[in-house]
């Protein structure tokens, strides 16, 4: 079975400037979800997807960082624009969970190191 | 809110020697438990998870971990580490519809 996919693996980018990163779930799993990891911390989860629609985004910071996940699979996340504080590893995971209780095992993915000079 | 505190962000064991990795939890419903492994540069695998049941959990590698509800801990052990052990492990409790992880501990495993 196939692992969560993330892309690209590393990012350099310039205050200001905008990136975004890709992840492809496992197969058939409904629920994603993405993790910020500032370095010397644990994940923080940004926005969580069940199917297409959003179930929980209520720590992303909405003015700079959107996300979505189109046909319920697939899904981005963007920041525009950068800070310096944004430097993280942008985690991916995805679960069979459709129950919204959070009792199954997440699945991550590799990651995505965020550096914003 | 639910949260968890992980006592010590680096631990320094032998190989061989016995392996204790601290996790205090603080949840106002019944809590889901989770212990998760990163190794550099690679995502967080599950290690074991406590939902309801036994106490006594085991889990892959070796780990097991015990819910004690009367000391709000949900601490992380291994009879004989191995250099293999090497790595970040992150405790986490259920919130909601998603994961709170503690800040993490750095284990060092020594020849």
């Amino acid at each position: 079975e196939a692992g969560v996919a993330q892309s690209p693996r590393y990012k350099i980018i310039e205050k200001r400037q905008s990136v975004a990163f890709w992840c492809n779930p496992i197969s058939g799993h409904a629920t994603l979800y993405w993790y910020q990891q500032i370095l010397g911390q644990g994940p923080k989860l940004l926005i969580q997807f069940q199917n297409n629609g959003v179930v929980d985004d209520s720590q992303l910071p909405k003015d700079r960082f959107s996300a979505e996940r189109l046909k319920g699979v697939d899904s981005t996340l963007k920041i525009q624009p950068a800070k310096l504080e944004d430097s993280a590893v942008y985690l991916c995971a995805s679960s069979l969970d459709t129950s919204g209780i959070a009792g199954r095992e997440q699945f991550f993915g590799p990651g995505t190191r965020l550096t914003v000079l | 809110a639910q949260s968890v505190t992980q006592l010590g962000s680096h631990v320094s064991v032998s190989e061989g020697a016995l392996v204790l990795l601290r996790c205090n939890y603080s949840s106002s419903v019944p809590p889901y438990l989770f212990w998760y492994v990163q190794y550099p540069n690679q995502g967080l695998q599950l290690l074991l998870k406590y939902t309801t049941g036994a106490t006594l959990v085991k889990g892959i590698n070796g780990f097991e971990a015990e819910f004690k509800k009367s000391e709000t801990s949900f601490h992380l052990t291994k009879p004989s580490a191995h250099m293999s052990d090497a790595a970040e492990y992150f405790c986490a409790v259920r919130a909601g519809y998603a994961l709170n992880f503690g800040k993490g501990t750095s284990l060092l495993v020594t020849p």
